[in-house]
């Protein structure tokens, strides 16, 4: 059965602090991995696709990394605004299957 | 970029009672629209797909009686919760997109039923 599990499921960090999210997935001919950003009582924004391992996305503070098994979300000396649950996603034979979040709090 | 418009964006209702959502694509036409359900701390989960001019496809477990889906236009896609119980209270999300995978979210609808 197709799985995607995201780790850590909270994680706080203070301003500037690098850290990485993971996202491991378990799913039959990927065709994409998706990360969206979600705040509180909003929908999901769309950050980034990776659609092969070795692929790499970078937007502002953030890269986005791709392997076979698991992708990262890569935050570079956040800052408090970058709070919110971030989301992966994968994509498979037109079925898109979400993991549970990570929820990022940078405390200034 | 593609933009999806939801409203309301929250509502309260009464025991018993039915409430629609709207779901509309603003700068694209959408064959195909997703509706989802998520609780607080979890993930989305699907609960079906609109296809316009056709039924929707229900994912396993979900109500088509209480979960009445209606794609009539290219643009619009109305997802209404008929006889609502506190139980279906939870926040509600559509997406769409012209190029399936890359989904487009709306901002998502609170339903709270008291």
């Amino acid at each position: 059965e197709d799985q995607v599990t995201q780790s850590p499921e909270a994680l706080r960090l203070q301003e500037g602090e690098s850290s990485s999210l993971n996202c491991s997935y378990t799913v039959s001919g990927l065709r994409g991995l998706f990360w969206y950003r979600q705040d509180p009582g909003k929908g999901p924004e769309f950050l980034f696709t990776l659609y092969s391992a070795g692929e790499e996305k970078e937007k502002e503070r953030l890269k986005a990394t791709l392997t076979k098994k698991e992708s990262f979300l890569h935050i570079t000396a956040p800052k408090p605004e970058d709070s919110a649950t971030y989301l992966c996603a994968v994509y498979n034979n037109n079925d898109m299957r979400f993991g549970a979040g990570t929820r990022l709090t940078v405390k200034p | 970029g593609a933009v999806v418009s939801q409203h309301p964006s929250r509502v309260i209702c009464k025991s018993g009672t039915s409430v629609k959502i709207e779901c509309r694509s603003l700068d694209f036409q959408a064959t195909t629209m997703f509706w989802y359900r998520q609780f607080p701390k979890q993930s989305l989960m699907l609960m079906a797909t609109s296809n316009e001019g056709s039924k929707a496809t229900y994912e396993q477990g979900v109500e088509k009686d209480k979960f009445l889906i209606n794609h009539a236009s290219l643009t619009l896609s109305t997802l209404t919760v008929t006889s609502a119980h506190p139980e279906d209270s939870s926040f509600y999300i559509c997406s769409a997109s012209p190029d399936r995978g890359r989904d487009t979210f709306g901002s998502g609808t609170r339903l709270t039923v008291v």
